[in-house]
């Protein structure tokens, strides 16, 4: 139990371009998920947490209206790098909150580079 | 600030032998504890977690010990494989200074661990 997944697992894009990354819990339902940024050999840094059916809240230095994260289910939420950039270029790892209100489960990741 | 660190960025043991991660945690407040392993390429992979009313917890093959006293969280994982190659997070549940996530986690910076044949 407690299955989280990510598509696409790797993207290459063009500087400008907008990606999508998907971020689904299989068999439970989330009302809460968690989207992280993780840089080569660095820890995981939280971007912003998504809430089904409210807008996400951004940690302080993450840009809105650059990262847009839609939750629109209880198993689906969507980040979107918006005309992604080469600094854009990263690992981001979505989580969701299971049963256990404080136990993240996190998805396998998707290496984006931007070119 | 408030932080969670780790000890050790590296840690070589042989196969077989007993590892033990260890972990610094600087809020007094943090009542959860949980410990991560991330192979490369990979999302963290949730081993064990701890409350802060407990000082001992053990899965499979796995120890989690908890020192308020000291502020310290150690994993402890017997008969090391080399299967248990990674790197190894802890994460406390606490309100980063600038968040407004309540059930977010505070990572640690990582112990890489590599298992030796």
């Amino acid at each position: 139990g407690a299955v989280v997944s990510q598509h696409p697992s790797w993207v290459i894009c063009k500087s400008g371009t907008s990606v999508k990354i998907e971020c689904r819990s299989l068999d439970f339902q989330a009302t809460t998920m968690f989207w992280y940024r993780q840089f080569p050999k660095q820890s995981l840094m939280l971007m912003a947490t998504s809430n089904e059916g409210s807008k996400a809240t951004y940690e302080q230095g993450v840009e809105k209206d650059k990262f847009l994260i839609n939750h629109a289910s209880l198993t689906l939420s969507t980040l979107t790098v918006t005309s992604a950039h080469p600094e854009d270029s990263s690992f981001y790892i979505c989580s969701a909150l299971g049963l256990v209100q404080e136990t993240q489960y996190f998805g396998p990741g998707t290496r984006l580079l931007v070119l | 600030g408030e932080s969670v660190g780790l000890h050790l960025p590296t840690l070589s043991v042989q196969e077989g032998d007993n590892s033990i991660i260890n972990c610094a945690y600087s809020n007094s407040a943090s009542d959860y504890f949980i410990w991560y392993k991330q192979e490369s390429g990979k999302g963290p992979q949730f081993i064990i977690d701890i409350r802060s009313n407990m000082d001992k917890r053990q899965g499979q093959r796995v120890t989690v010990l908890l020192n308020k006293t000291v502020k310290h969280l150690s994993l402890q994982i017997a008969a090391t494989q080399p299967g248990d190659s990674a790197v190894y997070f802890c994460a406390e549940n606490s309100l980063p200074p600038n968040s407004n996530s309540g059930y977010a986690l505070n990572f640690g910076k990582g112990t890489s661990l590599l298992v030796t044949p």
